[in-house]
């Protein structure tokens, strides 16, 4: 079955502390690959986004993620978190060229300033 | 460019009842996909819906339904309300262009939060 994980469901960090959330996920054939984020009060929007090519894709917020075949993994990665930071953050995935998406359960990232 | 706009906001249903969300996607957009979200089991995918016709389904009971107009505004329906239709329901659009164009990416709306009791 089709499914997404993402194992950390809680974090808490320090300002400038690095941070790597991970995604693990079971598809078969082609598979898109993205993180969302929804700040406190706000809908989700899209962090970055991996369809094909480089597996090392850079998102907005200095924020990039790795896309690894052999491990069913897109882990998504900051060098230095900020307490705006502080937010919900989902994994995704979908069939190429449909719009049927399964979303991990979230990990929510809270940074002290 | 105004964002998805999801009415009501809020609402307050009992068991039994039947309940209507209505999105208003992105101008251009013509894709409407919907979600529910509840905690621990994060979004799962309801339907999708692409120039009036459904084009995906997920995995709910026959008592979520949904449309979507010419003008690509998508309502959807829960029949029956059970307790545990109480979730955040999120509308997504997306232009759904094909080609290089097309980015799958999904543009949320706020949600319509309903409590069944």
């Amino acid at each position: 079955a089709q499914s997404v994980s993402q194992h950390n469901h809680h974090v808490i960090l320090s300002e400038a502390a690095s941070l790597e959330l991970g995604c693990n996920y079971s598809y078969g054939g082609t598979v898109n690959l993205f993180w969302y984020v929804q700040y406190p009060g706000q809908h989700l929007q899209l962090l970055l986004k991996y369809f094909s090519g480089d597996p090392l894709v850079k998102g907005i917020k200095g924020f990039e993620a790795e896309f690894i075949k052999s491990k069913f993994s897109f882990n998504l990665r900051k060098p230095s978190v900020q307490w705006s930071d502080t937010a919900e953050y989902f994994c995704a995935a979908g069939t190429s060229g449909t719009y049927k998406y399964i979303f991990g359960t979230g990990t929510r990232l809270k940074v002290l300033a | 460019k105004a964002g998805v706009t999801q009415t009501p906001r809020y609402l307050i249903k009992t068991r039994g009842q039947q309940v209507t969300l209505s999105c208003s996607p992105i101008s251009g957009h013509r894709s409407v996909s919907w979600y529910q979200q509840t905690p621990g089991q994060g979004l799962q995918f309801l339907f999708e819906y692409f120039s009036e016709t459904q084009r995906n389904k997920g995995n709910f009971p026959g008592r979520f339904s949904g449309r979507q107009f010419s003008n690509s505004r998508s309502e959807m329906n829960v029949s029956t309300l059970e307790l545990g239709d109480s979730a955040l329901y999120l509308c997504a659009s997306s232009p759904r262009t094909s080609g290089r164009a097309n980015t799958g990416e999904l543009f949320f709306g706020e949600g319509s939060r309903l409590t069944v009791l």
